[in-house]
């Protein structure tokens, strides 16, 4: 079975520029996860969905910072305008219902260089 | 907030050494978590605990749940040089509402080891 699939692998771009992040989770999970890592933070939750709908999005940074799941195979993180201290490895993770084991299922990640 | 506290913070020792890495937390978790992270990947799960006390095995990587549930420690036994990479411990708390999913993240143990 196909994991979490994230896009793009990597993406260089310059500050000031909109960058858009993709996910798409495993196909029956309903809880769908934004995560940041960087040397000095480690691993920060920045917004999860439960069936779509955002249920806590208090880890992102800044109105900058926006993410969508327009529907329950898909969702985007979107950074507008981005700067160089936004760059780091972008996760995306899912996992089933209410009556999961607890464990998350990453994506390869998107490393984002923000020059 | 929670905070969970992962140490040592890295690790530098030979193969065929054992390891040790422990995380505790300032409150009570009803799961622990353990993730590899591999360069350039995403965390793998390698155990999850679930009740406080409980010890569980897979393969040379044993794991414990704390009795208090605010620690966990893993042991990797016999190291060989595939075991580099970052591990994770990871704490779950009770959902606090409907939809809702806590787990915390420890800073990572990172784990170099010298053939």
């Amino acid at each position: 079975d196909a994991g979490v699939i994230q896009s793009p692998r990597h993406e260089v771009t310059e500050m000031g520029q909109e960058v858009t992040l993709r996910c798409k989770p495993i196909s029956g999970h309903d809880y769908l996860f934004w995560y940041r890592q960087t040397m000095m933070r480690g691993l920060e939750l920045l917004i999860y969905f439960n069936n779509n709908v955002p249920i806590d999005d208090s880890g992102m940074p800044e109105d900058r910072f926006s993410a969508k799941m327009p529907n329950a195979s898909f969702s985007t993180l979107k950074i507008q305008p981005s700067e160089p201290r936004d760059s780091a490895v972008y996760f995306c993770a899912s996992i089933p219902g209410e009556l999961n084991t607890g464990e998350l299922f990453f994506g390869e990640g998107s490393r984002l260089t923000v020059l | 907030g929670q905070q969970l506290n992962q140490s040592p913070q890295s690790m530098f020792i030979q193969e065929g050494e054992d390891v040790s890495m422990n995380c505790t937390s300032s409150s009570i978790f009803n799961t622990w978590l353990w993730y590899k992270q591999d360069p350039g990947e995403g965390p793998v799960l390698l155990i999850a605990l679930y009740k406080a006390g409980e010890l569980t095995s897979n393969g040379r990587l044993t794991a414990q749940f704390g009795i208090t549930r605010k620690d966990s420690f893993l042991n990797i036994s016999a190291s060989i040089p595939s075991d580099v990479g970052i591990y994770f411990c990871a704490g779950k708390a009770p959902p606090s509402g409907a939809g809702s999913y806590q787990l915390t993240f420890g800073k990572g143990t990172k784990l170099s080891v010298i053939p």
